[in-house]
């Protein structure tokens, strides 16, 4: 069965260093999403994409967030300067047509140090 | 826009006794509602959907959501819970716009006692 994977599984990082969480998607699918569970809260949205683009961010995701696909497989999330309250375990997602149904990977544990 | 609202915080249960998470949401526009299950520093594991059809929806682990639309609610139960179904539970819903960005309910812990 297919599914979302993403690496690495933990990322230690230092305070106002650049991290690069990665995503591979259902192969078929055309809607991405990263989400973020900082520890012991709920899980929130960060941001969509879809056709190369970002249909729709909240107010978490500012100029320090930005997605990409890079190439036809990876989704990707970079923080360009981490900063403590940045230390929260990050899913991707991923759906096809009708966007019904998401289908979560396992998720990254980003801690900042 | 569309929010989420799990009634119960925590819920203590004694093994093999049925269980009931509540679930509210509101939204202008027309759902889908997930349950989703998480256990301690793991990702999140779907436990049932509600896309259409039947109102009442099985999944796995023995869980089974009622759909009311008129009450706006998605209750999640089981008859007879097991020490293993301790974990975090959450409700979350798409709507047919927003990019169907999932929104999440704050969650539920069930902890299950012997």
């Amino acid at each position: 069965e297919p599914e979302v994977t993403q690496t690495p599984s933990h990322q230690v990082t230092q305070m106002g260093q650049e991290v690069i969480l990665r995503c591979v998607p259902i192969s078929n699918h055309l809607y991405f999403y990263w989400y973020r569970q900082i520890l012991g809260q709920k899980v929130e949205f960060l941001v969509s994409f879809y056709n190369n683009e970002i249909s729709e961010k909240s107010e978490i995701f500012d100029d320090q967030f930005s997605v990409e696909r890079p190439d036809g497989s990876n989704f990707t999330l970079k923080i360009r300067s981490t900063k403590l309250e940045d230390s929260a375990m990050y899913f991707c997602a991923s759906s096809g047509l009708g966007y019904n149904e998401q289908f979560f990977g396992p998720g990254t544990r980003l801690t900042v140090l | 826009a569309q929010s989420v609202t799990q009634l119960d915080s925590q819920v203590p249960v004694f093994e093999e006794a049925p269980v009931e998470l509540r679930c509210n949401y509101s939204s202008s526009v027309s759902v889908y509602l997930f349950w989703y299950v998480q256990y301690p520093n793991q990702g999140l594991q779907l436990l049932l959907k509600y896309l259409s059809g039947s109102t009442l929806v099985k999944g796995i682990n023995g869980f089974e959501a009622e759909f009311n639309k008129s009450q706006t609610s998605f209750h999640l139960r089981k008859p007879s819970v097991h020490i293993s179904d301790t974990a975090e539970y959450f409700c979350a819903v798409i709507s047919n716009t927003n990019a169907g960005k999932s929104t999440f309910g704050d969650g539920t812990t069930l902890t299950v006692k012997p």
